[in-house]
């Protein structure tokens, strides 16, 4: 079963930035579409990015549009977050998500594993 | 799109039948799924497309609903199933969630 696992959370300064990293344990890796969510303490879930799987399309949260940036490298089957200007409000846990297409009375792409995620504490 | 889900939270006993209503801003035709969340875990798909279950899922999940009003109940509450629930529309950007379901002893 595929596995994701996440990393590079910590704390952070206000204004300060931090690189998330997801490791994926297939190389299918670079067939699926990725996600980030993310979950403040106490709080529901929140969506953040997406990306395909070529890189071509990326889309964002209004939220973290032009501080946060999403990426992957199919080779080491990686996606990434880069997240700058940090503010208090994006402490959270940050979880990648598989994107796979499933079919019941629609087709739709749907997230169906997730990593156990990594905590962002942004604090001065 | 905005999700509105209640109760936000519950009290339920072992054995009874659980229901938790999603309703949308606007219509996203049956592009939803429920997920269950337990404390420092990651949330875990349990059905998509508003009522198909999620492969593994235990048949006291069900899903239904279309359009703008969605069901999400749980027959036959069991000791594992408390837990937190959200509905997740995938009709359009930005992806949301609904806000939570709480079920508790």
């Amino acid at each position: 079963e595929v596995q994701l696992v996440e990393s590079g959370g910590g704390i952070v300064q206000p204004g300060g930035s931090l690189r998330l990293s997801c490791v994926v344990s297939e190389t299918t890796f670079r067939s699926y579409w990725m996600h980030w969510v993310r979950q403040a303490p106490g709080k529901g879930l929140v969506w953040v990015s997406r990306i395909s799987d070529d890189g071509s399309t990326i889309t964002y949260a209004d939220s973290v549009e032009g501080r946060f940036t999403i990426s992957r490298d199919n080779a080491k089957n990686t996606l990434y977050l880069q997240m700058n200007s940090l503010k208090d409000e994006d402490t959270a846990i940050y979880y990648c998500a598989r994107d796979l297409v499933f079919c019941g009375i629609s087709c739709s792409n749907y997230m169906d594993v997730w990593g156990k995620g990594t905590t962002v504490t942004v604090s001065s | 799109i905005q999700l509105t889900q209640s109760p936000s939270s519950l009290s339920a006993s072992v054995g009874d039948r659980v229901t938790i209503t999603c309703r949308a801003s606007q219509g996203i035709s049956s592009y939803l799924a429920w997920y269950q969340q337990k404390p420092g875990k990651a949330p875990k798909l349990l059905i998509y497309a508003a009522s198909t279950l999620h492969s593994g899922v235990p048949s006291r999940f069900s899903g239904s609903g279309s359009g703008t009003d969605f069901t999400l109940t749980i027959s036959g509450l069991q000791p594992e199933d408390f837990a937190t629930y959200y509905c997740h529309q995938r009709n359009s950007y930005p992806l949301t969630f609904g806000g939570g379901t709480k079920v508790e002893i």
